[in-house]
C-alpha cells in the first residue's frame, strides 16, 4: 500500500534558523506529493505540491523537491519566523486513476523569538 | 470565496445521542471526504465520496455513516456516539482528475462524547 513517513516532532527552532522536515514515501504507483500546514485552531491548507520527479514546489519561502530516487519530499525553509509555528503534514496521491490522499502523522514546528 | 464549511465547530454530547456534522463546499467538487485527527495518529480517513450517491469506506469507518444526496453537501452521521469518537473532524473536497487533486479542508469540528 501507500504510506508517508515524517520525522517526529516537535521541532523547536529559534527565529531565523534553517528548517528541514524530512518526509519519505512508499507508493504502489506514481504519486503527486504535497505539504499541508495546520495553524493552531485551523484546518489544513495546502502549502506546496509537486507532481513529478525533480519538480520543486515552493510557497511562502518554503521549498520541497520531489526526489524519486530517494522517495523523499523534504520540506525546507532558510529562515523561519514565529508565525511559521504550526503542524506540517506530508501527503501523497497517486496520479494513475483516482485515489485518496495518504497523510503522514504530522510534525509540529515551534519557533521561538 | 471558495470554501468548505462545517457545522458545528464545537460539540459536546453524551454517549448514544445521535448527531450530525454538516459539511458543504461551494467549488463544485466531485470528491469529498471526512477525516478524524487524533494526537499521535495524524489524519485518518473515515469515508469518502467520488460523486453524488457514491460513497466508500476509508480507514476507520466503524461507528459512522455518510450520505451524498447533493454534490455540495456531505454530512457525517454518528448514530450512537461513544467516547472513543471524541476527536477533531475535518471535511475536505477536491476535483476528480489529476491536476485538480488539491484537497481543500474545512475549519474542523471538535467533538467530545461524554
Amino acid at each position: 500500500g501507500n504510506s508517508v513517513t515524517q520525522m517526529e516532532g516537535p521541532v523547536t527552532l529559534s527565529e531565523e534558523a534553517f528548517l528541514t522536515i524530512n518526509c519519505t514515501y512508499t507508493a504502489t504507483g506514481y504519486p503527486s506529493l504535497f505539504w499541508y500546514v495546520q495553524y493552531p485552531g485551523e484546518g489544513l491548507q495546502l502549502l506546496l505540491k509537486a507532481t513529478k520527479a525533480d519538480d520543486k514546489g515552493s510557497n511562502k519561502g518554503f521549498e520541497a523537491t520531489y526526489r524519486k530516487e530517494t522517495t523523499s519530499f523534504h520540506l525546507e525553509k532558510g529562515s523561519v519566523q514565529v508565525s511559521d509555528s504550526a503542524v506540517y503534514f506530508c501527503a501523497l496521491i497517486l496520479n494513475s486513476g483516482y485515489s485518496t490522499l495518504t497523510f503522514g502523522k504530522g510534525t509540529m514546528l515551534l519557533v521561538s523569538p | 470565496e471558495a470554501q468548505v464549511t462545517q457545522n458545528p465547530r464545537y460539540l459536546i454530547t453524551v454517549t448514544g445521542k445521535k448527531l450530525t456534522v454538516t459539511c458543504s463546499q461551494n467549488m463544485n467538487h466531485e470528491y469529498m471526504s471526512w477525516y478524524r485527527q487524533d494526537p499521535g495518529l495524524g489524519l485518518r480517513q473515515i469515508y469518502y465520496s467520488m460523486n453524488v450517491e457514491v460513497t466508500d469506506k476509508g480507514d476507520v469507518p466503524e461507528g459512522y455513516k455518510v450520505s451524498r444526496k447533493e454534490k455540495r453537501n456531505f454530512p457525517l452521521i454518528l448514530e450512537s456516539p461513544s467516547p472513543n469518537q471524541t476527536s477533531l473532524y475535518f471535511c475536505a473536497s477536491s476535483g476528480f482528475w489529476a491536476g485538480e487533486d488539491t484537497q481543500y479542508f474545512g475549519p474542523g469540528t471538535r467533538l467530545t462524547v461524554l
